[in-house]
């Protein structure tokens, strides 16, 4: 099982310019997650998907858009990417979204920079 | 006040020391306790997982949590060269986890 996997692995991006980073986990896993990891900042939830078909904003939503594609997959979408976006933007999952705090295993991230 | 507080080192201490690694949290509504490991430019790995007062141990590794003092801590024994990352904690009770910031451990040989 590969777990958790991440596309691309590292992005340089001109402000304006949109990407779409994409994540996919093999483990069956019903619910799936985007984080950015910022130095200092820790990890903040921008947005998750408690199941297929549903999407929800976490801490850091604001430029940014989902989509849970199907059970497998779930990407995050720049429109417009500003420098405020560089970051290490890391997709999670976990079997379930309880809503009491759920194991989540990790990809290995996506370096972003935006000029 | 931040949910939940880590000190974010770094801490450096000598092969074989044993480590201890703490983070605090403000709100009586979390109940669930999760440490994850991450090296440098990899993702998270879960570490260990509790969701009780007491110790729990795996291997080298203790758990440890105090819900009185909202206090949970992480002990590694016989610290390694390889155990040089980033420790978080994570903390769910009432909504998504809470991540501490981290504390970065080094290790030397």
């Amino acid at each position: 099982n590969a777990g958790v996997t991440q596309t691309p692995k590292f992005q340089v991006l001109k402000t304006g310019q949109s990407m779409t980073l994409q994540c996919a986990q093999d483990m069956n896993h019903n619910s799936m997650y985007w984080y950015r990891q910022d130095p200092g900042m820790g990890l903040r939830l921008i947005y998750y998907s408690a199941s297929e078909g549903t999407t929800d904003k976490g801490e850091v939503p604001n430029g940014y858009n989902v989509s849970r594609l199907n059970k497998r997959e779930f990407s995050l979408r720049l429109e417009s990417a500003a420098p405020s976006q560089t970051s290490v933007y890391f997709c999670a999952s976990s079997e379930l979204y309880t809503g009491q705090g759920e194991t989540q295993y990790f990809g290995p991230g996506t370096r972003l920079l935006v000029l | 006040q931040k949910e939940v507080e880590q000190d974010p080192g770094p801490l450096s201490v000598p092969e074989g020391a044993i480590v201890s690694l703490n983070c605090t949290y403000s709100n009586s509504a979390f109940q669930y306790f999760m440490w994850y490991r991450q090296y440098s430019r990899k993702g998270p790995e879960l570490l260990m997982y509790t969701y009780s007062s007491g110790n729990k141990e795996d291997g080298r590794f203790t758990a440890q949590v105090d819900k009185s003092s909202k206090y949970i801590s992480l002990f590694i024994r016989d610290s390694q060269p390889s155990d040089s990352a980033t420790y978080l904690c994570a903390i769910g009770g009432y909504s998504t986890l809470t991540f501490g910031k981290g504390t970065m451990l080094l290790v030397s040989p």
